[in-house]
């Protein structure tokens, strides 16, 4: 079956740490996108990536780092400058064309120690 | 610049009773409007997107949203509420460009008593 893949479900992180979530599609998919939830607050854009080797800053970037060397990965570290990285991370995927819907993950919970 | 508002973070109803989630935005361009749903510890499914085609869009599970221009509202209904409706719903916008990201709305709970 297609589809996204993240790994961990579950992630901890001590102080001062970089973790790497991992995003995995073999839908085909140029566009990759990762998403913030924290209770309440909705989806935030952290970054996205249109194409190989390219990719842009989203509304709250700062703290995280992305990749994107293949088309099928995605993956992306939260720095020890993220000083509040407990939420729930969202990977999805898209066609390259307008108005594509996304297809998500199922997520990664990321919690401090 | 895009923007969603959700009118209600949380939304309470009986078992059979009529489902209304409000969501207005705000585009500068012809916008693309979607609704998703989350279930607990889960990623979000699509219910159903407006593309322009019909202003009433029919999504699964029964729901269906129509798009206003005039009141640049979205709203997502469903007829008769089951207790499986129960997650957090959340509307997002995009404009016209190609691997655009979706701006999210802050999200709506929906809780079904029986």
């Amino acid at each position: 079956d297609g589809g996204i893949t993240q790994s961990p479900k579950y992630l901890f992180r001590k102080e001062g740490q970089n973790v790497t979530l991992s995003c995995e599609q073999n839908l085909n998919h140029d566009a990759m996108y990762w998403y913030r939830q924290d209770p309440g607050q909705g989806l935030r854009l952290i970054y996205y990536s249109q194409i190989v080797n390219d990719f842009q800053k989203g509304d709250i970037a700062e703290g995280y780092s992305v990749s994107r060397e293949k088309k099928e990965s995605f993956p992306l570290t939260v720095t020890s400058a993220q000083k509040n990285p407990t939420a729930f991370y969202l990977c999805a995927s898209s066609r390259p064309y307008p108005g594509e819907k996304l297809f998500f993950g199922s997520g990664t919970q990321l919690s401090v120690l | 610049a895009q923007s969603v508002t959700q009118l209600g973070s949380h939304v309470s109803v009986s078992e059979g009773a009529l489902v209304l989630l409000r969501c207005n935005y705000s585009s500068s361009v012809p916008p693309y409007l979607f609704w998703y749903v989350q279930y607990p510890n889960q990623g979000l499914q699509l219910l159903l997107k407006y593309t322009s085609a019909a202003t009433l869009v029919k999504g699964i599970n029964g729901f269906e949203a129509e798009f206003k221009k005039s009141e640049t509202s979205f709203h997502l209904t469903k007829p008769s509420a089951h207790m499986s409706d129960a997650a957090e719903y959340f509307c997002a916008v995009s404009g016209g460009q190609a691997g655009t990201a979706l701006i999210f709305g802050k999200g709506t709970t929906l809780s079904v008593s029986s």
